[in-house]
């Protein structure tokens, strides 16, 4: 069955410093893969996406993340993260033919002034 | 561009009773996704409409049903509203095709069921 792992549900940083959020995707096809952002009370923004070509994708806010096929990862990285990106983050993968995102169970960053 | 809304924001409801939830998708979106997130988890698949016509669903019950209409909006309906039915419900447009399944999110209804 597909499935989405993050392993680290709480991660605290200072601000400044990088950041790397882990995830872990099962899945037999080749992944279209996903993180997306969530603020209290809000919904989920979409932060980069992967479909295919280069395994190093760009997103908003100055997010990266790299796809691995042989570790079936894809890494969230930024190199200096600012107070604002304390948040809840998701990393998904489509499935179901398309049409079903599979989602991690989060990490909530909290970033230390 | 309009993007993704949803309403009511919150809605409180007592167990049994019925709950109707409305999303509008973004403009020229074709597709509906509905999500629920229950507190501290990730959102769960509920089901995805196209073309009005319901196009894939998760593990939820039959008590868990939708609608979309010719211009693309969506409902989810709940009936006999139990307990952990209580959280945060996502809807998510999206263009049908191979190369756009890219999903745009609204910011949720928050349903508590007392």
């Amino acid at each position: 069955a597909q499935s989405v792992t993050q392993p680290d549900i709480h991660i605290t940083v200072s601000e400044g410093a990088s950041l790397e959020l882990r995830c872990n995707y099962s899945y037999g096809a080749t992944p279209y893969l996903f993180w997306y952002v969530q603020s209290p009370g809000q919904g989920l923004q979409l932060l980069l996406k992967y479909f295919s070509g280069d395994t190093l994708v760009q997103g908003i806010k100055g997010f990266e993340a790299e796809f691995k096929r042989s570790q079936s990862s894809f890494n969230l990285r930024k190199p200096s993260v600012h107070w604002s990106d304390a948040a809840e983050y998701f990393c998904a993968v489509l499935t179901g033919g398309g049409n079903k995102l599979t989602f991690g169970t989060g990490t909530q960053l909290k970033v230390e002034l | 561009e309009t993007g993704v809304t949803q309403s009511p924001t919150h809605l409180i409801k007592t167990r049994g009773q019925q709950v109707t939830l409305r999303c509008s998708s973004q403009s020229g979106h074709n597709t509906v996704s509905w999500y629920q997130q229950a507190l501290g988890q990730g959102p769960q698949f509920i089901f995805q409409y196209y073309r009005e016509e319901e196009n894939g669903r998760g593990n939820f019950p039959p008590r868990f049903s939708g609608l979309q209409f010719p211009n693309y909006s969506s409902e989810l309906n709940v009936n006999a509203l139990e307990l952990d039915d209580s959280a945060l419900y996502l809807c998510a447009s999206s263009l049908s095709g191979p190369r756009r399944n890219e999903q745009f999110f609204g910011p949720g209804t928050r349903l508590t069921v007392l």
